[in-house]
């Protein structure tokens, strides 16, 4: 089955603590990315990437780091969680750039508690 | 810079009504148009899209036309089921932006009772 996998789904954790949640897509797509998603706000790009090792921010890339050494895999790093991260977050992937067809795979998202 | 703005939430009809969901979008180029549908404790999945002014898209009786003067992509449907109780996200993306990624608007939650 076609899909994108994010671990874990729900992650209560410290301020200072670092984590990552990982990402897998096994749909060989190019273009994977990472969205959060806050109440009245919708979704906004964290990072994103165009294939293996080729990485860039999007709209809110503060606090946040990203790998993509393969091309299924695309991990979210907080070196540093702070409160004001608290959000579900999405993983996403394409078989190219998201923006020509529109169409994102997502993942069913992580929540994330930061205390 | 690019936005989308919808209609707050939530949207609550009985089974069968007419459905509605507003949807503007601000930008500076020619973006193509979506709708996305979040059902509970799922990911976001493609409902439909438009590429330019004037198209249709459909899907699962659900319809939304590219209005470039009046800048909307509003969502309906004729009958609605219980089982489209859902979030509905309206998206755009620029062509000519590099990063590729969706604008979304904030979300309108619509709830439909038997």
């Amino acid at each position: 089955e076609a899909q994108v996998t994010q671990n874990p789904r729900y992650l209560i954790t410290v301020t200072g603590k670092k984590l990552t949640v990982t990402c897998s897509q096994n749909m060989n797509h190019e273009y994977m990315s990472w969205y959060r998603q806050d109440p009245g706000l919708g979704l906004r790009q964290i990072y994103y990437s165009m294939n293996v090792e080729v990485t860039d921010k999007g709209d809110v890339p503060e606090g946040y780091k990203v790998s993509r050494k393969e091309k299924r895999n695309f991990p979210l790093i907080l070196e540093s969680p702070s409160p004001n991260q608290t959000s579900l977050y999405f993983c996403a992937s394409s078989p190219y750039g998201g923006g020509e067809s529109g169409e994102l795979f997502f993942g069913e998202g992580s929540r994330l508690t930061v205390l | 810079g690019d936005s989308v703005t919808q209609m707050e939430g939530p949207v609550t009809l009985s089974e069968e009504a007419f459905l509605t969901i507003n949807c503007t979008y601000t930008a500076t180029g020619y973006p193509s148009l979506f709708w996305y549908v979040q059902y509970p404790g799922e990911g976001l999945q493609l409902l439909l899209k438009a590429t330019k002014a004037d198209d249709k898209g459909s899907n699962k009786g659900f319809e939304a036309t590219y209005r470039k003067e009046t800048t909307s992509f509003h969502l309906e449907k004729g009958s609605v089921q219980v089982s489209d109780s859902a979030v509905y996200f309206c998206a755009l993306s620029d062509p000519m932006d590099s990063s590729y990624k969706l604008i979304f608007g904030s979300g309108t939650r619509l709830l439909v009772r038997p």
